[in-house]
């Protein structure tokens, strides 16, 4: 089965913070992405990366960075954490070469600032 | 861009009931679709997926789907829902030419049914 593992799952952080949200998928595949998830909004894309060290913008990328130096790690990060950032973040991974492969889910991070 | 839109935010029903949960999108070109869902606690996981063939199509726990072209749909279906099937759905639509198949999602609709 495939396993995608985010490092947290209840985060607390004060606005203003650096914050490092982790995933970790174990099925070797290429595609991993963060959304955010939020109540009637759904789950937007935030940033995905198809390969190592790529990466690329999805619907709503100002106020994050990522970061993939490894295939199987890829990570968020809150340059400076806002009370409009609290959500749910959910990581994912899938296999490249056709768009219809699924996408694997993580089990969310929920981060809350203050 | 393209965009998802879910009729229904929340819907409650009883044991036994016919389920059927809108899925409306916007693009123009070839599409494939998705329905994904989310139990209480659990991750969300694929429910079923149309990329090309018969427009009607089979998942896990006895939904289905059909993806009608001229209406820029993808409706879920189940006949007779249970307790268990209490959860969020999402629908969800990829371009085939879009790099690293990146999907966008409608907005959700939390289904509750009632024993």
């Amino acid at each position: 089965d495939v396993k995608v593992t985010q490092s947290s799952r209840y985060l607390v952080k004060r606005t203003g913070e650096k914050v490092f949200l982790e995933c970790v998928q174990d099925m070797d595949h290429e595609n991993m992405f963060w959304y955010r998830q939020d109540p009637g909004l759904g789950l937007r894309l935030i940033y995905f990366s198809y390969d190592v060290k790529m990466k690329e913008k999805g619907d709503i990328p100002e106020g994050y960075s990522v970061s993939r130096e490894k295939k199987e790690r890829f990570s968020l990060i809150l340059e400076s954490a806002s009370t409009n950032q609290t959500s749910m973040y959910l990581c994912a991974s899938s296999l490249s070469g056709q768009a219809h492969n699924e996408q694997f889910f993580g089990p969310g991070t929920r981060l809350t600032v203050l | 861009a393209q965009s998802v839109s879910q009729h229904n935010h929340h819907v409650i029903l009883s044991e036994a009931a016919s389920l059927e949960l809108g899925c409306n999108y916007s693009y123009g070109g070839t599409v494939n679709l998705f329905w994904y869902v989310q139990y209480p606690g659990q991750h969300l996981q694929l429910l079923l997926k149309y990329f090309s063939g018969d427009p009607l199509v089979k998942g896990i726990k006895g939904f289905e789907a059909e993806f009608i072209k001229s209406k820029f749909s993808f409706n879920l279906r189940k006949p007779s829902v249970q307790w268990s099937d209490t959860a969020e759905y999402f629908c969800a639509v990829s371009a085939p030419q879009a790099a690293g198949n990146k999907l966008t999602f409608g907005g959700g609709t939390r289904v509750l049914v009632k024993p």
